[in-house]
């Protein structure tokens, strides 16, 4: 089945640790996405990136890093940086075309303790 | 900047009645689409229906419609004949054709929670 997976599902931090969140397709899309999602916020983009060895910071990335070194990854680090990491985490993807549907994982709730 | 507002924060409807989830958008560009996205407890994000903006008819799948009116930047979603399975928080979100850095960028609105009783 084509789909998005994300890795972990959970995942407990201490603080000043980075960690890395893992968000793999099979779809053959061009472009992927990093959300956070915290309550009564909706949805905010961190990364994006529209081809392989390219990518661009969305709205909130101070703090975070990404990879896309296969067309299939876009890996999310989090570094110690980031001042408030405790949040859900969805990674999605989309055909090449800035209208085309976004589809998303399932996402990675994070929790530094 | 564009921005998506969500006027209700949460919203319940019985079953097999009518509900209609409000969206409001802020944008200067003429070329651009609007989506409604359903998160379950599940937190799986799914697409539920989209609109082009230079559509004038307005978008249906199913149970789901939308009453799209650009002049006054709203976009709202109504479900016909509620489930308990379309228990869920929606959200409306928003990409234009602007380039540059907002290529590929949703925008999306704070949410609303829908509760459906039986």
């Amino acid at each position: 089945d084509g789909g998005i997976t994300q890795s972990p599902k959970y995942l407990f931090r201490k603080e000043g640790q980075n960690v890395t969140l893992s968000c793999e397709q099979n779809l053959n899309h061009d472009a992927m996405y990093w959300y956070r999602q915290d309550p009564g916020q909706g949805l905010r983009l961190i990364y994006y990136s529209q081809i392989v060895n390219d990518f661009q910071k969305g709205d909130i990335a101070e703090g975070y890093s990404v990879s896309r070194e296969k067309k299939e990854s876009f890996p999310l680090t989090v570094t110690s940086a980031q001042k408030n990491p405790t949040a859900f985490y969805l990674c999605a993807s989309s055909s090449r075309g800035v209208f085309n549907e976004q589809f998303f994982g399932p996402g990675t709730r994070l929790t530094v303790l | 900047a564009q921005t998506v507002t969500q006027s209700q924060p949460e919203m319940s409807v019985q079953e097999a009645e009518t509900v209609t989830l409000s969206c409001t958008y802020d944008t200067s560009e003429n070329n651009y689409y609007l989506f409604w996205y359903k998160q379950p407890p599940s937190r799986q994000m799914i697409l539920v229906i989209r609109q082009e903006a230079y559509k004038q008819q307005n978008a249906t799948e199913n149970r789901f419609s939308v009453n799209f009116q650009k002049a006054a930047k709203s976009f709202s979603l109504k479900i016909s004949d509620s489930q308990l399975g379309d228990t869920a928080m929606y959200f409306c979100a928003f990409i234009n054709n602007a380039g540059g850095t907002s290529y590929g960028k949703l925008t999306f609105g704070q949410g609303t929670i829908l509760t459906v009783h039986p």
